[in-house]
């Protein structure tokens, strides 16, 4: 069965510190990641999916199928990155199963 | 656009007492999510429509719970009775799976927040 882990509820670092919120995945078919963020009193959005290979706002993942792993990184990280972040898994039901979240806090 | 649009943005009730959540999707969009989220086990989802037809509702935790989508503009989420244990925050999600546009692209709603007392 499909499954997102999610191991840290929070997370903290200091501004300018480096981050990553760790996410590991569980799926026996070809998997598609994401991460999803939540600013305070905004909507859920989509931050990256593993397929773009692409960095926004600084955040890069990278597809680990050895490890089945999908962390979510950036070098320096910001007071505005402070929310909550969701991984997820595309089935290929075109479900969306998502982990229980990691709220990270940018200490200034 | 105004986005996915759900209502009520909160809603408090007793026990026992029927609630109905309500959706709104972006116009165009042909697929719905209805997703609960709550501290213990993050974002789950519920069901999943396609063109106003329930796919996967295997997510639904009980009989209490049922969906509906009379039409592609609107979709309700009801609870009866609802329990204290309902309590959490209920998000619709749209997004359209027509030609390059697969359900990563959902476009979520600001939430309800229920609680049961």
């Amino acid at each position: 069965a499909q499954r997102v882990t999610q191991p840290e509820k929070l997370l903290s670092v200091f501004k300018g510190a480096p981050v990553e919120l760790k996410c590991n995945y569980s799926y026996s078919g070809s998997p598609e990641l994401f991460w999803y963020v939540q600013y305070s009193r905004q909507r859920l959005q989509l931050l990256l999916r593993h397929i773009s290979r692409e960095s926004i706002k600084g955040f890069t993942a990278d597809l680990n199928k050895g490890e089945t792993s999908f962390h979510l990184k950036k070098p320096f990280a910001q007071e505005e990155d402070s929310a909550m972040y969701y991984c997820a898994l595309l089935t290929g039901a075109n479900n969306l199963f998502f982990g229980t979240g990691t709220r990270l806090t940018v200490i200034p | 656009d105004a986005g996915v649009i759900q209502s009520p943005r909160h809603e408090v009730t007793e026990m026992g007492q029927e609630v109905t959540l309500r959706c709104k999707p972006i116009s165009g969009h042909n697929s719905l999510f209805w997703y609960r989220q709550t501290m213990m086990r993050g974002l789950e989802l519920l069901i999943y429509f396609n063109n106003n037809v329930p796919i996967d509702d295997s997510g639904m935790p009980e009989d209490r719970f049922s969906a509906k989508m009379p039409n592609a503009s609107f979709s309700t989420l009801k609870i009866q009775p609802s329990e204290p244990r309902d309590s959490a925050v209920y998000f619709c999600a749209s997004s359209s799976t027509k030609g390059s546009d697969p359900p990563e692209r959902a476009f979520f709603g600001q939430g309800t927040r229920l609680t049961v007392v």
